[in-house]
């Protein structure tokens, strides 16, 4: 398998536009989960998905942020529109169990000026 | 809920030199513990995990860390470093079914 895979892995935007992150689990898996990387706040779930249904979206920070799985191959993350604080490592995981091992995709590296 | 406490956020070694990253946990639930390692632009990988039976746990790259209970730790131990070694570990923990909570990370740093 080629692993979870993320596009695009950069992103520059300007302030206000719209951001879309999308993200191939591992064929399987029935979990997928995305993460934002920061050097203030680490690591952060945002929102995790079990057989394409969101479970618990509480990490996600505001309205701006909306994630959808349309299919269990699919997952998007969307910012809009996107702020400068938004700028972060953005990171698609999946796995057969929520407690179980994840698999990280190489993840998206979003800056908004 | 379980929460993880990661208490050196840098490690800075010498090549050669052993080194413990270390990993304190709370859980109301048994616990499986893992630890991933970060390369630079580069996602998380598992390094090594404890799920149940030996509590000394042998993961990749010469990496092993013991599940201590009664102290509620994971530290994570190599007895030579590498400068290849150099990266940022994540120490993770869930209990039963719920999803995996990460520590704030450790960036080692082995230096010639």
């Amino acid at each position: 398998d080629a692993g979870v895979i993320q596009s695009p892995r950069h992103e520059v935007t300007e302030m206000g536009q719209e951001v879309t992150l999308r993200c191939k689990p591992i064929s399987g898996h029935d979990y997928l989960f995305w993460y934002r990387q920061t050097m203030m706040r680490g690591l952060e779930l945002l929102i995790y998905f079990n057989n394409n249904v969101p479970i618990d979206d509480s990490g996600m920070p505001e309205d701006r942020f909306s994630a959808k799985m349309p299919n269990a191959s699919f997952s998007t993350l969307k910012i809009q529109p996107s702020e400068p604080r938004d700028s972060a490592v953005y990171f698609c995981a999946s796995s057969f169990y929520t407690w179980g091992e994840l698999f990280f995709g190489e993840g998206s590296r979003l800056t908004v000026l | 809920a379980q929460s993880v406490t990661q208490l050196d956020s840098q490690v800075p070694v010498f090549e050669e030199a052993p080194v413990e990253l270390r990993c304190n946990y709370s859980s109301s639930v048994s616990v499986y513990l893992f630890w991933y390692v970060q390369y630079p632009n580069q996602g998380l990988q598992l390094l090594l995990k404890y799920l149940s039976g030996s509590t000394l746990v042998k993961g990749i790259n010469g990496f092993e860390a013991e599940f201590n209970k009664s102290q509620t730790s994971f530290h994570l131990r190599k007895p030579s470093v590498h400068i290849s070694d150099t990266a940022e570990y994540f120490c993770a923990v869930s209990g039963g079914s719920e999803k995996l909570v990460f520590g704030k990370g450790t960036k080692l740093t082995v230096n010639p």
